[in-house]
């Protein structure tokens, strides 16, 4: 069975904290996303990388950074957590397939709950 | 501009009632995939059914009915006999050829179903 796995279901962290998101795929897919999610406001993409050692900004990367040295591994930073990034993020991944990847749906992990006080 | 839109924020229905979830989108890509996923208490997004922009087929899957308009602009996804399983948030997505690298997804509808 297809799996994305985050470490961590639940963290706490505090305000000026660095925090760490690990996300682990194994389908060999190239694609891989970091989204938060919060009520009301949906989903949002925070970063992507479409290869590794590659990234993209998304349509929040402020206070975020990504890495990716593995194929597998795509790692989401929060150099300095502050309180208004307490939110549930989601990892997801996906195939590209014929030098495209529009047509493959994203498969997700199940969310790490982030609150930082 | 890329949007979709999912105007029901929260549905609530007894169970075995029929409930349809709606969706409209807005793009000026000709090549597109519409995608539906299913998001249960446990968090986890699960995919349910993606449809080009060729293919306005509707589609059925048990108790999950999809109908595709090009017309309207809408993807709207249907529960027949609802169940109490069937409560989750339910969230539509635009994937466009010209935009390969983003996903637009709408705000999602929470649907209860209520015993």
């Amino acid at each position: 069975d297809v799996k994305v796995t985050q470490s961590s279901r639940y963290l706490v962290k505090r305000t000026g904290e660095k925090v760490f998101l690990e996300c682990v795929q194994d389908m060999d897919h190239e694609n891989m996303f970091w989204y938060r999610q919060d009520p009301g406001l949906g989903l949002r993409l925070i970063y992507f990388s479409y290869d590794v050692k590659m990234k993209e900004k998304g349509d929040i990367p402020e206070g975020y950074s990504v890495s990716r040295e593995k194929k597998e591994r795509f790692s989401l930073i929060l150099e300095s957590a502050s309180t208004n990034q307490t939110s549930m993020y989601l990892c997801a991944s996906s195939p590209r397939t014929g030098g495209s990847s529009y047509n493959s749906p994203l498969h997700f992990g199940n969310g790490t709950r982030l609150t930082v006080t | 501009a890329q949007k979709v839109t999912q105007a029901q924020t929260e549905i609530s229905v007894v169970e075995k009632e029929d409930v349809t979830l709606d969706c409209v989108y807005e793009t000026r890509d000709t090549t597109y995939y519409l995608f539906w996923y299913k998001q249960p208490p446990s968090g986890e997004l699960v995919f349910l059914i993606r449809r080009n922009s060729f293919d306005e087929q509707n589609e059925i899957s048990g108790r999950y009915s999809w109908n595709f308009q090009k017309s309207t602009s809408s993807f709207n996804f249907t529960i027949t006999a609802s169940q109490v399983v069937d409560s989750a948030v339910y969230f539509c997505a635009l994937s466009e050829r010209n935009r390969d690298d983003k996903i637009i997804f709408g705000k999602g509808t929470r649907l209860h179903i209520l015993p």
